[in-house]
């Protein structure tokens, strides 16, 4: 497909459980992000990465891990889940616009029993 | 504390109306800003952005006024449409090529 992409799109998961959200680009991007959506917060972003093996903490890191070995992936690790990271995660990749303007993924719906 | 607010968690416009979604921030140092839409069950998807060296940018019936001293923007939709229905997010930064930070949203309703 192209464009951005999510998988899974929903997940159920209980604490202390790792569990990784997957993110995949076609566009070669050279940014990409993750951010978390909760009710009154808006947007919160989670890490980000401006290439291929660089990575960079961003506002709600704690609990999270990623990586980027390609250009294209970029997957959101959990390492051990907990309630308070049931949240939908998106995942998002800009280019040469500018890092602003930012191409966003469908979204995962991750709930933590 | 957010440094981006949006201190409308909703709104309700008749179609055909103008829609005004307000948003104010806290630092001093963002000189980009940007709206993004969204749909339920979709991720964002960019709408406008305006520098701060510019106080007005227009794309078709969507046009963003910055107010720099008063550290207020404000997104205008005219003539509103149902299709507009989606919650709008404010989001800053010092750069164009820097993080990004969104505010909480403001939930629009486009009456028909």
């Amino acid at each position: 497909d192209a464009g951005i992409t999510q998988s899974p799109r929903y997940k159920i998961t209980e604490t202390g459980r790792q569990v990784t959200l997957m993110c995949h680009q076609t566009w070669s991007h050279s940014y990409m992000f993750w951010y978390r959506q909760d009710l009154g917060h808006g947007l919160r972003l989670i890490y980000y990465s401006a290439a291929a093996d660089i990575t960079d903490k961003g506002e709600v890191p704690d609990g999270y891990v990623v990586s980027r070995s390609k250009t294209e992936n970029f997957p959101l690790t959990l390492e051990s889940a907990t309630r308070s990271q049931t949240s939908v995660y998106f995942c998002a990749s800009s280019g040469l616009a500018g890092v602003n303007e930012q191409f966003f993924g469908p979204g995962t719906r991750l709930t933590v029993l | 504390d957010q440094q981006v607010k949006q201190n409308s968690p909703s709104l309700s416009v008749q179609e055909g109306r103008i829609s005004i979604l307000n948003c104010d921030y806290t630092n001093s140092m963002f000189d980009y800003f940007l709206w993004y839409k969204k749909y339920p069950a979709e991720g964002p998807t960019f709408l406008i952005s305006i520098s701060s060296i510019k106080d007005k940018n227009e794309d078709g019936r969507f046009t963003v006024f910055l107010n720099k001293s008063a550290k207020h923007l404000s997104l205008h939709i005219v003539p509103s449409q149902p299709g507009d229905s989606a919650v709008y997010f404010c989001a800053a930064s010092e750069t164009s090529y820097d993080k990004v930070i969104f505010g909480p949203g403001t939930s629009l309703s486009v009456i028909p």
